[in-house]
């Protein structure tokens, strides 16, 4: 049981190129969700994935696209990066039960654009 | 006004001491309440989830909600070195999927 994958765990891009970020869960969660976390900014919100078949805007998507491709994954792209978007990038997935509700978090991709 | 507000500390505290974490937030539909552990360089990690008023204990830690107010605390009693981390607080209204957190609180306990 791995928990949530991501990769790469890191890159180097240079300005206008793209790239996917990759992420997985075997936890068989609904949701999914992709955060930047930048110094001082703490995690913020880039695309969710409430259930397989649906994506929805966060507080940042701007520069990004998502595909949830199935329930276990949920990749992130950068179309033409921009040092702006040099970060770290958090998968997340998550469950909720009656009592509770748990998210997870993947070990992060760490990406500088120059 | 940010949604969720913390004290970026750091906070230090000696070793054996209570460290009290505080986190206030803007959303009064807010209904569910987070506190993660984030070490240098490492994912955060769920502690302590808390939807109802008053004081949750686990362990070392407890946590504590006043929504009249609009504050959530986190307590971590006999503070060992090993807590060093930064502590983010997040909070969800049930209406929707998405995780607000605040920028997170470094607590650095002193050997």
């Amino acid at each position: 049981n791995a928990g949530v994958t991501q990769t790469p765990k890191f890159q180097v891009l240079k300005t206008g190129q793209s790239m996917t970020l990759q992420c997985a869960q075997d936890m068989n969660h609904n949701s999914m969700y992709w955060y930047r976390q930048d110094p001082g900014m703490g995690l913020r919100l880039i695309y969710y994935s409430a259930s397989e078949g649906t994506t929805d805007k966060g507080e940042v998507p701007n520069g990004y696209n998502v595909s949830r491709l199935n329930k276990r994954e949920f990749s992130l792209r950068l179309e033409s990066a921009a040092p702006s978007q040099t970060s770290v990038y958090f998968c997340a997935s998550s469950e909720k039960s009656l009592a509770s509700e748990t998210q997870y978090f993947g070990p992060g991709t760490r990406l500088l654009v120059l | 006004q940010k949604e969720v507000e913390q004290n970026s500390g750091p906070l230090s505290v000696p070793e054996g001491a209570i460290a009290s974490l505080n986190c206030t937030y803007s959303d009064r539909g807010s209904q569910s309440f987070f506190w993660y552990r984030q070490y240098s360089g490492k994912s955060p990690e769920l502690i302590m989830s808390i939807y109802s008023n008053g004081d949750k204990e686990d362990g070392r830690f407890t946590a504590q909600l006043n929504k009249a107010s609009q504050y959530v605390s986190l307590l971590i009693r006999d503070s060992q070195p090993s807590d060093s981390a930064t502590y983010l607080c997040a909070v969800k209204n049930s209406g929707t999927y998405k995780y607000i957190f605040g920028t997170g609180t470094r607590l650095k306990v002193l050997a």
